[in-house]
Formats: structure tokens, sequence, C-alpha cells
């Protein structure tokens, strides 16, 4: 069992380039979630899903694209890279039948120059 | 909208001494409330859940309590140990979706 594997682990973007985050989990969860965390700050949600076919937007979700085509896999996609969307980004799932209790990825480290 | 706040965001204390890690929130129409260790350089990894009917939660050494009507929660960690050292960030819902608020995190440093 992998849990939730993230990739890439690192990435540096220029200003303007695009790039998706994957995010997979072999637990059969229907929940998912992206987070970004910013130095001393807590996480913010960007998107989540319950659902293949389903997904809405979180606190802070302009810049951002997510898909939910299949229930294992929730990618990220960023475009037009911008300075403020260097960050480190955690998917995270969740099953239904403990709702709230997340699972976390190791996370994927965004620097944009 | 749900505001969760920690503090302090850091702590330092000797081994075997009990650790009091607090965590305030601003709607008392909290769903579940979650506390999380975080290693460096890691994701989070979740250590006790605390449902909407549920007023406390125990793993091992760790206790965690919620009291809506204060907006409050406490993570009590006993007699602590060097490998205990990480930052404990607190988060709370309210909805069943999961989707949370979280503080800043308290770093905890274990000193042998």
């Amino acid at each position: 069992n992998a849990g939730v594997t993230q990739t890439p682990k690192f990435r540096i973007l220029k200003i303007g380039q695009s790039m998706t985050l994957q995010c997979a989990q072999d637990m059969n969860h229907n929940y998912m979630y992206w987070y970004r965390q910013d130095p001393g700050m807590g996480l913010k949600l960007i998107y989540y899903s319950v659902g293949a076919g389903i997904t809405d937007k979180g606190e802070v979700p302009n810049g951002y694209n997510v898909s939910r085509s299949t229930t294992e896999d929730f990618p990220l996609r960023l475009e037009l890279a911008a300075p403020s969307q260097t960050s480190v980004y955690f998917c995270a799932s969740s099953s239904t039948t403990v709702p709230g209790e997340l699972f976390f990825g190791e996370g994927s480290r965004l620097t944009v120059l | 909208k749900q505001e969760v706040t920690q503090i302090p965001a850091a702590l330092s204390v000797p081994e075997g001494e009990n650790l009091v890690l607090n965590c305030s929130f601003t709607d008392s129409a909290i769903y579940n409330l979650q506390w999380f260790r975080q290693d460096p350089g890691k994701g989070l990894t979740s250590l006790l859940l605390i449902q909407s009917s549920q007023r406390e939660q125990t793993s091992g050494r760790l206790n965690a309590s919620l009291d809506k009507s204060s907006g409050r929660s406490t993570l009590y960690i006993a007699a602590s140990q060097p490998g205990d050292s990480a930052t404990y960030l607190c988060a709370g819902s309210t909805d069943s979706w999961g989707k949370f608020q979280f503080g800043a995190g308290t770093q905890v440093v274990v000193t042998p």
C-alpha cells in the first residue's frame, strides 16, 4: 500500500510556464484535496473532489485547475506560473467511512523564478 | 469562515516533561477537529481526529480534547521524548467533506 503518491518532489519553473503536479492514491478513497503550504503558514485548500468527475474550489483556487477522471488520480494544473505560486503543495485523500481523516502525500516543492 | 490559531509558534521542553499544545478556533459549529504531526520536509501525519459527536480522543501517550463552546482544543503528550520533536498542526472543518482550515502550527523541540 503506497498511500498517497505525489510527483515531482521538486520543480523549478520560469514565470509564465505551465505544469501539472500529479497525485495518486491506492486506498480507494472518494475524497481528494490539494493544499498549499507557505513558510510559517497553515495549509490552504486549493481544490477538492468528492468523487470521479466532481471537483470544487477551495479557498485559493486562482491560477490552478484540476480534473478527476478516475478515483485514484487527482492532478493539479498550474497555468502561467507566477512567483506567488512558489510553495509546497500537498495532496491528501479521505475515505467516506471515516470522513475527515486525511492521508497526505509527502509534498511537491515548487519554485517559480 | 473558520479561523484556527495556534500559540505558541515554538516550544522547547526537556525530555520527560508533559507537552500541552493549544489550538483555538472561531466557529463553534465545528464538525471535525484534527491534530497532525509534520516532520521537516515531509507530509502531514494524522495523530487524532475528534469527530462531531466526540469530546476527546486518545492514542497511547496522546490525548486531544475539544471544547466547542469555548472554541478550544488541546493536545496533551505525556512523558515527552526527543522523537516527539516536530511541528504539530491543528485543523478544523465545519462540514463533512473534510475541508479543513489549518493553524500555522507549533514547532516542538524535546531536548535530551
